[in-house]
């Protein structure tokens, strides 16, 4: 069973920097390909970015609203994906989830969601 | 930016009747490869986002086959022919052919 268990949210302060993890059972992340994607408090769903797998170049796409700002990478020996964020702003503030390829013809997994609060 | 337009974005339906969301892009979905990557997902209050439908119409396993999604170049639609109890919740589309994909603002889906 492919379990996805997102963490590193916490409070940190506008123009701060924080890196969340997505630790990953049940599946190999190296050739996955895997997408970060956000929700504001009481808002809707906005995708952040994604890592095509080791085979395909490890290319990543962001929205643009975080390009520049946010990188998504893997550690491979831990089986575990990253979101570092730098120069936080007080609208990056979200329930951030990882997920595996949201369009692939294979069931697409999520983690539970770790919370970034971005204030002074 | 290719834009999601979703409608209505509140639907209360009674139990058993038949709910549809539409969504429009501000783009054509077809992408270079043929196909079309126009997702639905529903969020339940409180849990993650879970994908009910991908490629326009094609249904995730365990995915209730009261759920279909239709369309084509702009237009697409998700319908519910019976709606339950546990379809309670937000319902997106998302396009995935154009970068940065991109989601619809969501409908919610309540029991009168």
């Amino acid at each position: 069973e492919v379990q996805l268990v997102d963490s590193g949210g916490g409070l940190v302060k506008p123009g701060g920097s924080l890196t969340l993890s997505c630790a990953a059972s049940g599946l190999t992340l190296t050739n996955a390909w895997m997408s970060w994607v956000r929700q504001a408090p009481g808002k809707g769903l906005e995708w952040v970015g994604r890592i095509k797998g080791k085979v395909d170049g490890e290319a990543t796409h962001y929205a643009a609203a975080v390009r520049d700002r946010f990188t998504i990478s893997r550690d491979e020996s831990k089986n575990t994906l990253h979101l570092q964020m730098k120069s936080l702003k007080a609208e990056d503030t979200a329930v951030y989830y990882c997920a595996t390829d949201l369009i692939t013809i294979y069931e697409v997994h999520w983690g539970q969601g770790t919370l970034v609060t971005v204030s002074s | 930016d290719v834009v999601m337009t979703q409608s209505p974005l509140s639907l209360p339906v009674t139990l058993g009747q038949p709910a549809s969301i539409s969504c429009r892009s501000s783009q054509g979905l077809v992408h270079s490869d043929g196909n079309t990557y126009l997702n639905w997902f529903q969020q339940r209050p409180g849990q993650s986002p879970r994908r009910l439908i991908y490629k326009v119409s094609k249904r995730d396993s365990g995915v209730p086959d009261r759920f279909s999604g239709s369309g084509s170049g702009t237009d697409f639609t998700l319908k519910i022919s019976r709606v339950e109890a546990e379809d309670v919740g937000v319902y997106y589309c998302m396009q995935g052919t154009h970068w940065p994909w991109t989601f619809g603002q969501g409908t919610k889906v309540e029991i009168k």
